[in-house]
């Protein structure tokens, strides 16, 4: 699976949106993006995945560029309880399924 | 629906000790992991397993052993208990895995978390 790279913390003030990038200039062509958050001392969660076109839940968007080298996970409007370590993840699923975690990017939502 | 439940939530084991944490999915997922989380780190694979009766090694599986007798359950167990896995566990389950099953996303139990002393 490609490697991700994200920035180690980012700050955003409660109500504004958060842009969190992730770069993975290694994808190849059959690999998802998923990204998944971490609050504090509790398991990950699942945010949203994606494979070339954007994508929205009730949770957040995905912006995935033409060459897929990057993406961006947008909240819209984050809320304190979106303070956590969220997590970039380039998977191709396949008969060896698994997901591989990095240090991932510290969100803090200040009031 | 209960989801992924890890059982016991906190643990202290001494040197040398045994134990099993047990992990339970009523969602029918074939594919099960356990990872380990250090502080301040990302979440490392231990063991998954692909449906009852196959597991295979994560990336760090030394000090380890599973198994997978039933679809619902995956056990992992620590034979010798050793300071290097204090850690926090994480269980998780997914329903796909196979190219073109992108139903993938994982579902996590709340951990469980050790300290061998």
């Amino acid at each position: 699976d490609a490697k991700t790279t994200q920035p180690p913390s980012m700050d955003c003030a409660e109500g504004r949106a958060a842009n969190l990038p992730c770069n993975h200039s290694t994808i190849s062509g059959n690999e998802y993006v998923y990204w998944y958050r971490q609050i504090h001392s509790q398991g990950p969660q699942y945010i949203i995945h994606g494979l070339k076109n954007n994508e929205t839940n009730e949770m957040a968007s995905l912006i995935i560029t033409e060459d897929r080298k990057s993406s961006t996970l947008i909240l819209p409007h984050a809320t304190l309880r979106d303070t956590a370590v969220y997590y970039c993840i380039v998977h191709s699923g396949g008969s060896n399924y698994k997901l591989t975690f990095g240090k991932g990017t510290l969100l803090t939502v200040n009031p | 629906n209960a989801g992924v439940t890890q059982t016991p939530k906190f643990r202290i084991l001494k040197i040398g000790q045994s134990m099993t944490l047990q992990c339970a999915q009523d969602m029918n997922h074939n594919y099960m992991y356990w990872y380990r989380q250090d502080p301040g780190m990302g979440l490392k694979l231990i063991y998954y397993s692909v449906g009852a009766g196959i597991t295979d090694k994560g990336e760090v599986p030394n000090g380890y052993n599973v198994s997978r007798s039933t679809t619902e359950d995956f056990p992992l167990r620590l034979e010798l208990a050793a300071p290097s896995q204090t850690s926090v566990y994480f269980c998780a389950s997914s329903a796909g895995g196979g190219v073109g099953l992108m139903n993938t996303e994982a579902f996590f139990g709340q951990g469980t978390r050790l300290t061998v002393v």
